[in-house]
């Protein structure tokens, strides 16, 4: 059974810091990736990894920074927090994306910039 | 980069009686088309999906109906019941295929 989890459910931190958000998957997948997810709007993707140490900027990847170090851990960096980015933040994974893969979500997180 | 609209946004709808979610795509190159269900609180999770080369695939009382031509795909549920009421969210895979885009989501309310 994949496990994809999050390093917190909810965070609040003040405009300016520097924040950083974990996910850890445990079934090996090739694939993870960062969604935000705001009311009316989806899930829309912020960047996303294939392989260890290479990332992919998605479709909103302004104020936004990640790394995979390890395979299996992959870190979100909001390097100067504002609060237009208080959102409920979602990790996943995929094991292969050639033609597309089930993503396994993790639990989110829900950031709170005050 | 792609773009996939759903409709509608909302939906309510008696127990027993049918619901349809429908999506549309932009980039003729996607070929994976899959469904995710999110319950309030809990994290999206797979329902079903499809891939380019099938036109329908059903499970149980969920299906997904695939038209590459007009670049839509829709997910039908039958008979629904109360748990099904959720957030319903299409997507596909698009830009070398590990990237997948998501509709902005269908709020279905089935009414006892």
């Amino acid at each position: 059974d994949v496990k994809v989890t999050q390093s917190s459910r909810y965070l609040v931190k003040r405009t300016g810091e520097k924040v950083f958000l974990e996910c850890v998957q445990d079934m090996d997948h090739e694939n993870m990736f960062w969604y935000r997810q705001d009311p009316g709007l989806g899930l829309r993707l912020i960047y996303f990894s294939y392989d260890v140490k290479m990332k992919e900027k998605g479709d909103i990847p302004e104020g936004y920074s990640v790394s995979r170090e390890k395979k299996e851990r992959f870190s979100l960096i909001l390097e100067s927090a504002s609060t237009n980015q208080t959102s409920m933040y979602l990790c996943a994974s995929s094991l292969n994306g050639g033609g597309g893969d089930e993503q396994f979500f993790g639990p989110g997180t829900r950031l709170t910039v005050l | 980069g792609e773009n996939v609209e759903q409709h509608p946004s909302t939906l309510s709808v008696q127990e027993g009686d049918s619901a349809v979610i429908k999506c549309t795509y932009s980039d003729s190159a996607s070929n994976y088309f899959p469904w995710y269900k999110q319950e309030l609180g809990k994290r999206p999770q797979l329902i079903i999906d499809i891939r380019s080369n099938v036109g329908e695939k059903k499970d149980q009382r969920i299906a997904v109906t695939l038209n590459k031509t007009a670049k839509h795909f829709s997910l039908h549920i039958t008979e629904t019941q109360p748990e099904d009421s959720a957030v319903y969210f299409c997507a596909t895979n698009s830009g070398g295929y590990q990237k997948v885009t998501f509709g902005t989501g269908t709020k279905l309310q089935v009414i006892p």
